[in-house]
């Protein structure tokens, strides 16, 4: 069991271009979320998949951001067009289907937009 | 939206002291855990409590529960340099289907030796 894994570990981008990031759970777990967190603040949800199924996504989840899990396994998020105020560290977690499950974190991704 | 406080702040502390760390949240819960995490780094996961428990330890930490007042704390004895870090309590609610975690925005915890 490797934990969970993102990548890239950083990235620096211009205003207007598209990024894109990936995330590797811990392989038996069917759940997978993707938070983000701004400098001094708690990570907020963005967003969530049960297996390949996304089932909620928060209104922080802008038309510009899309998530994938297309075989129940990694997950993307894509940023289309990003803006400055995009750039903070996206972090991605993994869990079992259970009532009292645990999320595991990932080292997640730091993006800055220039 | 976080779901609520955490008190206080930053708290700075000497090596073998205990730590006190509190959260307060808005809605009723199914469960609250309690995040550690390191400079730039992931959220390592230190202990969950149940809406049912009242108080749980692990190692040196004890977490209590106190639903009527909606609040938690954490309390870390005997710390160590290497107990600096950013703690965070997240929320899990009771709305069937509501599996996110709820974060507060945690406390800076300084550990001096």
């Amino acid at each position: 069991d490797t934990g969970v894994s993102q990548d890239p570990r950083h990235k620096i981008t211009k205003r207007g271009q598209n990024v894109t990031f990936r995330c590797d759970p811990i392989s038996e777990h069917n759940r997978l979320y993707w938070y983000r967190q701004t400098l001094g603040q708690g990570p907020e949800f963005l967003t969530y998949f049960q297996n390949e199924a996304q089932l909620e996504k928060s209104r922080l989840l802008s038309d510009r951001f899309s998530a994938e899990r297309p075989k129940g396994s990694f997950s993307t998020l894509e940023i289309q067009r990003t803006e400055q105020g995009d750039s903070a560290m996206y972090l991605c977690a993994s869990s079992l289907d259970s009532m009292w499950e645990t999320q595991y974190f990932g080292p997640g991704t730091r993006l800055l937009v220039l | 939206s976080q779901q609520g406080e955490e008190d206080p702040q930053a708290l700075s502390i000497q090596e073998g002291e205990n730590a006190t760390m509190n959260c307060s949240y808005k809605t009723s819960i199914n469960n609250l855990q309690w995040y550690r995490q390191n400079s730039g780094r992931g959220l390592v996961h230190l202990i969950l409590i149940r809406s049912n428990e009242r108080e749980k330890h692990s190692g040196r930490l004890r977490v209590t529960l106190d639903t009527s007042k909606k609040s938690s704390s954490l309390l870390i004895t005997a710390s160590r340099a290497a107990d600096t870090a950013s703690y965070f309590c997240a929320t899990r609610g009771l709305i069937q289907g509501a599996q996110k975690l709820v974060f507060g925005q945690g406390t800076r915890l300084t550990i001096n030796p």
